[in-house]
């Protein structure tokens, strides 16, 4: 089952638009974590942040937590089409980062 | 190149084979996580091994198996194929750590098309 559920499910910009993508979740977490995956190929770990943490910021992306409402959002600012991907949350309910569960993901695309 | 070595990359088979898929963790990561991607379930945990011991268990079918070996690689053995096995097989290793943890690192996948 997922554990986090993104939204929106696709979203589509123009390249230098800034790119929001949220996820909800359900259980109490210790971290959340973001994954980046082009199309068939292994994910990339993003950003992670920490259920203290509210905000984070790693170049060109920033991600806020709100546990009260167990939500989280990445935004990438200055898209680039080098940015067309799938994101996905991925929580870890356990001390430490064993068995991450994956929400549903964002389809990203960057119109040049 | 994230360090995590999968082979095959795309495996196709029949319906009632059984294979097996194989990875390399990167170098120091003792955790090695099986995970089944597909279109209609999306990533779905298979199963955990840290330093040749299961350490955790996901929604992995009976006909699924999997160990880790001194050296740390992994390999999952998937048996009496069906259609419904076709999917990207994801391995991944992190850090065991006491401090911040730094995610998971993926592999590049292995295809399997079960036909």
């Amino acid at each position: 089952s997922q554990q986090g559920e993104e939204d929106p499910q696709a979203l589509s910009i123009q390249e230098g638009e800034n790119a929001t993508m949220n996820c909800s979740y359900k259980t109490s977490i210790n971290n959340l974590q973001w994954y980046r995956q082009n199309s068939g190929r292994g994910l990339v770990h993003l950003i992670l942040i920490r259920s203290n943490e509210r905000e984070k910021h790693s170049g060109r992306l920033r991600v806020t937590l709100d546990t009260s409402k167990k939500s989280s959002s990445l935004l990438i600012t200055a898209s680039r089409a080098a940015d067309t991907a799938s994101y996905f949350c991925a929580t870890s309910p356990n001390f430490g980062n064993e068995k991450l569960t994956f929400g549903t993901g964002t389809r990203l695309t960057i119109i040049p | 190149d994230s360090g995590v070595t999968q082979t095959p990359k795309h495996l196709i088979t029949a319906t009632g084979q059984r294979v097996t898929l194989r990875c390399s963790p990167r170098s120091g990561d003792l955790s090695v996580y099986w995970y089944q991607q597909s279109l209609d379930q999306g990533l779905q945990f298979l199963i955990q091994y840290y330093n040749g011991e299961e350490r955790a268990k996901g929604n992995i079918l009976e006909r699924f198996s999997a160990q880790q070996f001194p050296d740390l690689h992994s390999e999952l053995n998937l048996s009496s194929l069906e259609l419904g096995d076709s999917a990207l097989y994801f391995c991944a290793s992190s850090v065991e750590a006491t401090g911040p943890w730094l995610g998971y690192t993926f592999g590049s996948g292995t295809r399997l098309t079960v036909v």
